[in-house]
């Protein structure tokens, strides 16, 4: 078992550009989480997906964020145009639908950082 | 899903037990314990979770007492790879609240040699 994988593990890019974070959840999980952590506000659920489709976006902050789940196994995170406060540490988690009580499995993270 | 407390920071001596206290005083029936920790520049690990009996996996144990009200993570034996953030989180079984894992500021635990 590979894990959650997350790539890149660190992206540099300059305001305005856009930014493209990927993950891969552990196969056979339904669901997928993005979070963000910061200093500031520590680790923020963004958004969450089950069975491919968007449960709960309530955590984006704004529609410069975006996020889709082709297919049960990748997932992206998109922001566009990219801004300076935008730097953080993106992970993405999964886990399997059947017992309520399964535990999130994260990923490494990908930290971005935007001049 | 409740809130949780927790001390910002505790110290371990190498080969100690560390016992990590959490308060969440408005936890609902169907609210499930649940501990992660994160060490420094990787993602947060789940460590271990209970709903009411206490727990005990091969990297800790959870105690939580009778009224549900607070628990203590345990790490029987403390090694300086156990220092890390430690975040008490409680959860919900099912609804809309299904993973809303809610992060605190968590503890910050350092094991001295």
């Amino acid at each position: 078992d590979a894990g959650v994988i997350q790539s890149p593990r660190h992206e540099v890019t300059e305001m305005g550009q856009e930014v493209t974070l990927r993950c891969k959840p552990i196969s056979g999980h339904d669901y997928l989480f993005w979070y963000r952590q910061t200093m500031m506000r520590g680790l923020e659920l963004l958004i969450y997906f089950n069975n491919n489709v968007p449960i709960d976006d309530s955590g984006m902050p704004e529609d410069r964020f975006s996020a889709k789940m082709p297919n049960a196994s990748f997932s992206t995170l998109k922001i566009q145009p990219s801004e300076p406060r935008d730097s953080a540490v993106y992970f993405c988690a999964s886990t399997q639908w059947g017992r309520g009580n399964s535990p999130l499995h994260f990923g490494n993270g990908t930290r971005l950082t935007v001049t | 899903d409740a809130k949780t407390t927790q001390p910002p920071s505790m110290d371990c001596a190498e080969g100690r037990a560390a016992n990590l206290p959490c308060n969440h005083s408005t936890i609902s029936g169907n609210e499930y314990v649940y501990w992660y920790r994160q060490i420094h520049s990787q993602g947060p690990q789940y460590i271990i979770h209970g709903l009411k009996n206490n727990e005990t996996n091969e990297m800790a144990s959870l105690i939580i007492t009778e009224d549900r009200k607070s628990s203590t993570l345990i790490l029987p034996h403390a090694t300086l790879r156990d220092t890390a953030v430690y975040y008490c989180i409680v959860r919900g079984a099912g609804g809309t609240s299904y993973g809303k894992l809610t992060f605190g500021q968590g503890t910050i635990l350092t094991v001295h040699p």
